[in-house]
């Protein structure tokens, strides 16, 4: 049973597109995160919600909009697609903020 | 600002041997420090932490040093196996909880 569960593993879309990735974990974790991991293999932090609050907004476009509906869930929005948001995306949870995370598998999003 | 750096990008050992990856940071106020393993098409998994408040922490056959002097923590495996190759990240976190990730050292242990 899978702890950290992203959608889709894989998803090539177009550019200019809006498309979303879903998250859930079935810890019972109150925090959950997005991080992007680029080119480099760098894993950014983007997002982390406390019991859906958001707690951590880092530097990212606000084309990119976090939604989470109970904090099961965490899910990532991106509108009008660019060249550059080709990564792959991953989830993560935690019991608190700072405290050892379970990442999901990750989404490999590929822009054309 | 790259805060977390991992110098090594990859490491080969041979099986048997002891594996020594290494992470340096910058930021003082980091006190919590945490090193993860990652498979191929998977996320990255937890393998072990330590507090700044301790300078050795040991599970098993993995192993973190940190010396805050030299705001340095390392990861020692003995014996290294096969299995263990991966990319290996050190994150560390303080302000806020929000943890900083290095860029991985990509480990090979050759049998």
């Amino acid at each position: 049973d899978t702890a950290v569960s992203q959608t889709p593993k894989y998803l090539v879309t177009q550019m200019g597109n809006d498309k979303s990735i879903k998250c859930e974990q079935n810890l019972g974790h109150d925090t959950m995160y997005w991080y992007k991991q680029d080119s480099k293999k760098f894993l950014k932090i983007m997002f982390s919600y406390n019991n859906k609050e958001l707690i951590i907004n880092e530097t990212v476009p606000n084309r990119f909009s976090p939604k989470s509906p109970d904090k099961a869930h965490l899910n990532l929005h991106i509108n009008s697609l660019e060249l550059g948001d080709s990564a792959v995306y991953f989830c993560a949870s935690s019991q608190v903020i700072g405290q050892p995370q379970h990442f999901g598998d990750g989404t490999r999003l590929s822009i054309l | 600002d790259q805060q977390v750096k991992q110098n090594s990008p990859s490491l080969s050992v041979q099986e048997g041997r002891i594996s020594i990856l290494n992470c340096d940071y910058t930021n003082s106020m980091f006190d919590y420090f945490l090193w993860y393993k990652k498979y191929p098409a998977e996320g990255p998994t937890f393998l072990i932490s330590i507090s700044s408040i301790k300078d050795k922490n040991e599970d098993g056959r993995f192993t973190v040093f940190l010396n805050k002097s030299a705001k340095h923590l390392s990861l020692h495996i003995v014996p290294s196996q096969p299995g263990d190759s991966a990319v290996y990240f050190c994150a560390a976190s303080g302000e806020a909880g929000k943890s900083t990730f290095g860029d991985g050292t990509t480990l090979t242990v050759k049998p």
